[in-house]
């Protein structure tokens, strides 16, 4: 069965430096999307992305963050200058055009000290 | 307002029994549903979605109330391995961002 693969599936990083998390989504797929989990919280959206561009994006994804589909297959969340606060479960997910399913990869622990 | 409501529990429930939860959504424009379950420190993986008539799949039965803004899910004898959390979620927006509830937490136990 196909599924989304994400890597690292930990990143321990300092404050400040710039981590680069990387999904591979399912591949017949066209719709790619990033969440994140703070420990204890619930899933929240951070960003869209559908035929090469950003199709929505929420308030947490401020200008520290970026993505970018650098090729056929895989799917980047960028984090400049990572802060304490982003700490948390890394989550993409992807659908097809047709049904509104998203299959989610098994996530990036992100660990900012 | 939270868009996806749900009561976290934890629910205790004895292995073979039932149980049911529901959640609550503000968003009237939210066009599909789901029951996503999330075990610790995993991903959401996808339970079943939710129709306007009524799903069931196996011993799970899914429900979605438009009018009053709201889902349930029903699992029928319980198992030791449905210990989760099921997490609500109401998709939106043109390319259906998905909005999650804090989830019910269920522990069956023997």
């Amino acid at each position: 069965e196909p599924e989304v693969t994400q890597t690292p599936s930990h990143q321990v990083t300092q404050m400040g430096q710039e981590v680069i998390l990387r999904c591979v989504p399912i591949s017949n797929h066209l719709y790619f999307y990033w969440y994140r989990q703070i420990l204890g919280q619930k899933v929240e959206f951070l960003v869209s992305f559908y035929n090469n561009e950003i199709s929505e994006k929420s308030e947490i994804f401020d200008d520290q963050f970026s993505v970018e589909r650098p090729d056929g297959s895989n799917f980047t969340l960028k984090i400049r200058s990572t802060k304490l606060e982003d700490s948390a479960m890394y989550f993409c997910a992807s659908r097809d055009t047709t049904i509104y399913e998203q299959y989610f990869g098994p996530g990036t622990r992100l660990t900012v000290t | 307002r939270k868009e996806v409501e749900q009561d976290p529990g934890p629910f205790n429930v004895p292995e073979g029994a039932t149980v049911a939860f529901n959640c609550t959504y503000s968003n009237s424009a939210s066009q599909s549903f789901f029951w996503y379950r999330q075990d610790c420190r995993k991903e959401p993986k996808l339970l079943m979605s939710v129709y306007s008539s009524g799903n069931e799949d196996g011993r799970f039965t899914a429900q979605l109330n438009r009018a009053s803004q709201y889902i349930s899910l029903l699992i029928r004898d319980s198992k030791l391995s449905d210990s989760a959390t099921y997490l609500c979620v109401a998709a939106g927006g043109g390319n259906n961002r998905l909005a999650f509830g804090k989830g019910n937490q269920v522990v069956v136990i023997p």
